[in-house]
């Protein structure tokens, strides 16, 4: 079946501009979650949907960083206002359960330069 | 002292070698434990889950020792195709994220 779509793959993006990045979770799929990963390290936690409800954002680096589930389903992760640190990969990924503990399976990623 | 400790490695070893990873976690509440492989510009891709039993998936043997808090994975008869970065993954049962470690990276050689 269909896995984790995300997209745009590759945005570049000037600083100050805004961006949103999409994710379409696989189909049913109750938890939805949302990674930075930079350059030489391991993903890194940003925030943890359960159908359409954020329980968990402790991981959004500044107030410039939104996400949301409106539906239960697709998630946006928007970037206000981009820095260059903001450069990263940002992958997205879903689980079968409402848990955090358990197996996750990973969209291809958007790669998102600040310039 | 972060939470998930790898040796980034490179490892390089030529095909059909035993190739071991170890990681160590620092929360002794972790309950679930898992080890991914990323390919070069790749998404993370779930490898095994790693049981206190101690598990086997073909040349693949993950172990899991909770006393001293630390995870292996050991690849055996290493292929070309097994070249990647080897994530170790730790998450505590509850409200908790979890957590990776910065992966190990290796390179199987002809």
């Amino acid at each position: 079946g269909a896995g984790v779509s995300q997209s745009p793959r590759y945005k570049v993006a000037k600083r100050g501009q805004d961006v949103a990045l999409r994710c379409d979770p696989i189909s049913g799929h109750v938890s939805l979650f949302w990674y930075q990963q930079a350059l030489g390290q391991g993903p890194e936690f940003l925030t943890y949907f359960q159908n359409e409800a954020q329980l968990d954002k402790s991981g959004l680096p500044s107030d410039r960083f939104f996400a949301e589930r409106p539906e239960g389903s697709v998630s946006t992760l928007k970037i206000q206002r981009t820095q260059q640190e903001d450069s990263a990969v940002y992958l997205c990924a879903s689980s079968s359960t409402g848990t955090y503990s358990y197996e996750q399976y990973f969209g291809p990623g958007t790669r998102l330069t600040v310039t | 002292r972060k939470e998930v400790e790898q040796d980034p490695g490179p490892f390089n070893v030529p095909e059909g070698a035993t190739v071991a990873f170890n990681c160590t976690y620092s929360n002794s509440a972790s309950q679930s434990f898992f080890w991914y492989r990323q390919d070069c510009r790749k998404e993370p891709k779930l490898l095994m889950s790693v049981y206190s039993s101690g598990n086997e998936d073909g040349r693949f043997t993950a172990q899991l020792n909770r006393a001293s808090q630390y995870i292996s994975l050991l690849i055996r008869d290493s292929k070309l195709s097994d070249s990647a970065t080897y994530l170790c993954v730790v998450g505590v049962r509850g409200n908790t994220p979890l957590v990776f470690g910065k992966g190990t990276r290796l390179s199987v050689i002809a």
